[in-house]
């Protein structure tokens, strides 16, 4: 079946640092990916998605692309603040399976001054 | 513009009981989803209503059911609760069946099962 593996957290960095969170995925066919982002006390949120491969999905910052080959999407950020402490999930959904997402475990992101 | 509504926000329960959550979606949005989050895991889908039938389902045994309702609002029933049933429950809603358009979360509701 479908899965996502997301590399495990949590992830601690200085504001205006560098940003990765490594997730790729087993899945038939071409499915759509996305990251979502859970602040604490909080539902989750869309981030950003991708698709289709080479697409690059972006917002607020943050950029992922659908990389077909390495099956990858990695999330990247080129200076988080403070603000950006939560947990990412990575999650691709299948063509055809509308509101069914295959999440992985979620990277929690924890940002200091 | 209320976004997705769940209720109630944190409940106890024992085991071999019964719990019944509720999910009230965007405004404009016709289908809800239900995922169960559980404890440093990824959600994970339960199933999906749309025009008051069930739609999709993932694995989930049959104790877990639910309903729409005509206002689309949506409840989750979960039967002889067991230990492992205690998680964060999302719901989700969107616009249409298929998927095409972005799906909004609640904030859950936190059950502890003892």
């Amino acid at each position: 079946g479908d899965s996502v593996t997301q590399m495990e957290g949590p992830v601690t960095l200085s504001e205006e640092a560098f940003l990765t969170i490594n997730c790729t995925y087993t899945a038939t066919g071409y499915p759509s990916l996305f990251w979502y982002v859970q602040y604490p006390g909080e539902g989750l949120q869309l981030l950003l998605k991708a698709t289709k491969a080479d697409d690059k999905g972006s917002n607020k910052g943050f950029e992922a692309t659908y990389r077909k080959e390495t099956t990858s999407f990695h999330l990247e950020k080129g200076s988080v603040q403070v603000s950006d402490s939560a947990v990412y999930f990575c999650a691709l959904r299948q063509t055809g399976t509308a509101s069914k997402l295959t999440f992985g475990t979620g990277t929690r992101l924890q940002v200091t001054l | 513009d209320a976004g997705v509504t769940q209720s109630p926000t944190h409940l106890i329960k024992t085991r071999g009981q019964q719990v019944t959550l509720r999910c009230s979606p965007k405004s404009g949005h016709d289908t809800v989803s239900w995922y169960q989050q559980a404890l440093g895991q990824g959600p994970q889908f339960i199933f999906q209503y749309y025009e008051e039938e069930e739609r999709q389902r993932g694995n989930f045994p049959d104790r877990f059911s639910g309903h729409q309702f005509p206002n689309y609002s949506s409840e989750l029933n979960v039967n002889a609760l067991l230990l492992g049933d205690s998680a964060l429950y999302l719901c989700a809603s969107s616009f249409g069946a298929r998927g095409l358009e972005k799906l909004f979360f609640g904030s859950g509701t936190q059950l502890s099962v003892l």
